[in-house]
């Protein structure tokens, strides 16, 4: 069974600390996305990777980081931690050989909350 | 921003009663990909349409596709209280990249 998971479904962190956030996927997908969501505004892509040590910028990228080190782990990285980076946050995978046909698999998400 | 709309953002109905949720997007794709959040989770893929076609059919789910429009939409028949969950429409052009509408939140009364 397609399984993505994340290392935590909340966390509670504090203005300026620096915080990980990982997600693991046991599919061998070579693509691999960060979203933040947020009500009202619906997914935002943060940071995409379609291999390792390979990411690209999304839609919001500012603020955050990310690594790719392994196939399977792909990791978002808040520098300096910012009340308005409190949101939910999603992890996804998906395979690059269906042809531009690519489903993505979410983890269970985190919900961040920054005081 | 590249993001589609869904809309409504918000439908309640009865049990029984058939929900359609409509989707626009704003680019060329090569498929157009329905989701579906329960409260407080991940999302789950329920259907994917491609380009060159219009109609498409999962159990109690159809979806279809005018590119011309550039609008999808996807219909549940016979509700269940289960089906209660966020609905969100993606399309998918030359990338890897997915761009999400914002979401309809669907709530079926028993």
């Amino acid at each position: 069974d397609v399984k993505v998971t994340q290392s935590s479904r909340y966390l509670v962190k504090r203005t300026g600390e620096k915080v990980f956030l990982e997600c693991v996927q046991d599919m061998d997908h070579e693509n691999m996305f960060w979203y933040r969501q947020d009500p009202g505004l619906g997914l935002r892509l943060i940071y995409f990777s379609y291999d390792v040590k390979m990411k690209e910028k999304g839609d919001i990228p500012e603020g955050y980081s990310v690594s790719r080190e392994k196939k399977e782990r792909f990791s978002l990285i808040l520098e300096s931690a910012s009340t308005n980076q409190t949101s939910m946050y999603l992890c996804a995978s998906s395979s690059s050989g269906t042809g531009w046909s690519d489903t993505q698999y979410f983890g269970p998400g985190t919900r961040l909350t920054v005081l | 921003s590249q993001q589609g709309e869904e809309d409504p953002q918000a439908l309640s109905i009865q049990e029984g009663e058939n929900a359609t949720m409509n989707c626009s997007y704003k680019t060329s794709i090569n498929n157009l990909q329905w989701y579906r959040q329960n409260s407080g989770r991940g999302l789950v893929h329920l259907i994917l349409i491609r380009s060159n076609e219009r109609e498409k059919h999962s159990g109690r789910l159809r979806v279809t596709l005018d590119t011309s429009k550039k609008s999808s939409s996807l219909l549940i028949t016979a509700s269940r209280a289960a089906d209660t969950a966020s609905y969100f429409c993606a399309s998918q052009g030359g990338s890897e990249k997915l761009v999400f509408g914002k979401g309809t939140k669907l709530t079926v009364n028993p």
